[in-house]
């Protein structure tokens, strides 16, 4: 039972241009939404998150959305730079306790 | 300051064997996560523990698996008489108290042949 979706496997951007990674989720409870980013044999890094009382957040060249009626949110990298390459996983939470992660998008950003 | 530290690395193991886990967590840290992923799928939750209060052991997939923290410093994840559908990479996260952003460790690369 896959809570949190991220539909799109991998994603080509040229250098420069925006990235935009979508997630989706089903459960109406979550309330706390993260991104992160991985490296090969590392383990995930916390980019980015928003709490469900606001509908951005930004930070630098990143920016999440969230569109709670449709159980939707994304990232926005821009401009996109090659050291962005990396997969990229959002997860969310209702309570703090359990984290339900989506599958990933390997995102590889072209020079 | 140093991060989340996770031992071995990588560990092969026979099936039927049992393997132990080790996690470091960042030094004042009071959460402590464990998770699995296995090729191409998402972090699967298996245990959280915070503080002094009882985990939440809701995510351990079966009775083969288990975890223990001392006070708020080392956890370590035990599996029983492995199977080969252990196989995964084991994270292990940990957290300041009221905040939601977890620090993850390398991973340990389980492979049950």
């Amino acid at each position: 039972d896959q809570q949190v979706k991220q539909n799109s496997p991998s994603l080509s951007v040229q250098e420069g241009r925006i990235s935009i990674l979508n997630c989706d989720y089903t459960n109406s409870m979550f309330d706390y939404f993260l991104w992160y980013k991985k490296y090969p044999a590392e383990g995930p890094t916390f980019l980015i998150s928003i709490s469900s009382i606001k509908d951005k957040n930004e930070d630098g060249r990143f920016t999440v959305f969230l569109n709670k009626s449709a159980k939707h949110l994304s990232l926005h990298i821009v401009p996109s730079q090659p050291g962005d390459s990396a997969v990229y996983f959002c997860a969310a939470s209702s309570t703090g306790n359990q984290f339900y992660f989506g599958t990933g998008t390997s995102l590889t950003v072209i020079p | 300051g140093a991060g989340v530290s996770q031992s071995p690395s990588n560990k092969v193991t026979e099936k039927g064997k049992d393997v132990e886990l080790r996690c470091d967590p960042i030094s004042g840290h009071t959460a402590l996560y464990w998770y699995r992923q296995r090729l191409g799928q998402g972090l699967e939750f298996l245990i959280y523990f915070q503080g002094n209060s009882a985990p939440d052991k809701s995510g351990l997939p079966s009775d083969r698996f288990s975890a223990e923290r001392t006070g708020e410093s080392v956890s370590t994840l035990t599996i029983q008489r492995t199977q080969q559908e252990d196989s995964a990479v084991y994270l292990c996260a940990s957290s300041l108290q009221g905040y939601y952003e977890q620090y993850f460790g390398p991973g340990t690369r389980l492979t049950v042949t």
